[in-house]
């Protein structure tokens, strides 16, 4: 069973206005949550990560707000540019496990219309 | 050259053939992993190095096999592989318990 869904596919938003991806996970334990945005033909690359003794970590034009009760994540890009159109990954970790494992959704595709 | 660089990008090996992944992290990481992705599926943690000393294996098979010469240096050994292993091979590095930082990916068909 997955302990990180992303149950959006796919996300179509007019360029400009604001992107709302959603997280949800299942483990109590994680506590380290993680946002990748992925072109074709390249690795992920990290975009913005927080801490579950926070509720919301800002980055320029990224936000992501963290609901610990819900077990829910979301990442809020706004303005939303052209050049966010690309696959994002919402990734968790327990920060025990010493191996530092990474536990990924399956991607929410996002469209910016212009 | 910096970050994370993986080669090759793409190839393309019959299912007798023996290949190897390579991937070199400039980033001073400790850590190093490798992950298959494959179409519509969250990325698949395959193995992780902590320090060149593998400690973990996700249950991998083993026509696939890793070694890590050092804290820098990955690769991937790959024989007799089936046409249901051709994914994107993805190689990573972070420091403990920060982002992994990945490198573009290599585009595997087994054919």
């Amino acid at each position: 069973d997955q302990q990180v869904k992303q149950n959006s596919p796919s996300l179509s938003v007019q360029e400009g206005r604001i992107s709302i991806l959603n997280c949800d996970y299942t483990n109590s334990m994680f506590d380290y949550f993680l946002w990748y945005k992925k072109y074709p033909a390249e690795g992920p690359t990290f975009l913005i990560s927080i801490s579950s003794i926070k509720d919301k970590n800002e980055d320029g034009r990224f936000t992501v707000f963290l609901n610990k009760s819900a077990k829910h994540l979301s990442l809020h890009i706004v303005p939303s540019q052209p050049g966010d159109s690309a696959v994002y990954f919402c990734a968790a970790s327990a920060r025990v496990d010493s191996n530092y494992q990474l536990i990924w959704g399956a991607g929410t595709k996002l469209i910016i219309k212009p | 050259e910096t970050g994370v660089t993986q080669t090759p990008r793409h190839l393309v090996m019959g299912m007798t053939n023996k290949k190897s992944l390579k991937c070199e992290q400039h980033l001073g990481h400790n850590a190093m992993y490798w992950y298959k992705q494959s179409a519509k599926k969250p990325l698949e943690l395959m193995f992780v190095y902590n320090f060149k000393e593998q400690t973990e294996n996700n249950s991998v098979p083993s026509r696939f096999s890793p070694e890590c010469p050092n804290s820098s240096h990955l690769f991937l050994h790959l024989h007799t592989l089936q046409p249901e292993d051709s994914a994107l091979y993805l190689c990573a590095s972070s420091h403990p318990r920060e982002p992994q930082y990945f490198g573009p990916g290599t585009r595997l068909t087994v054919t």
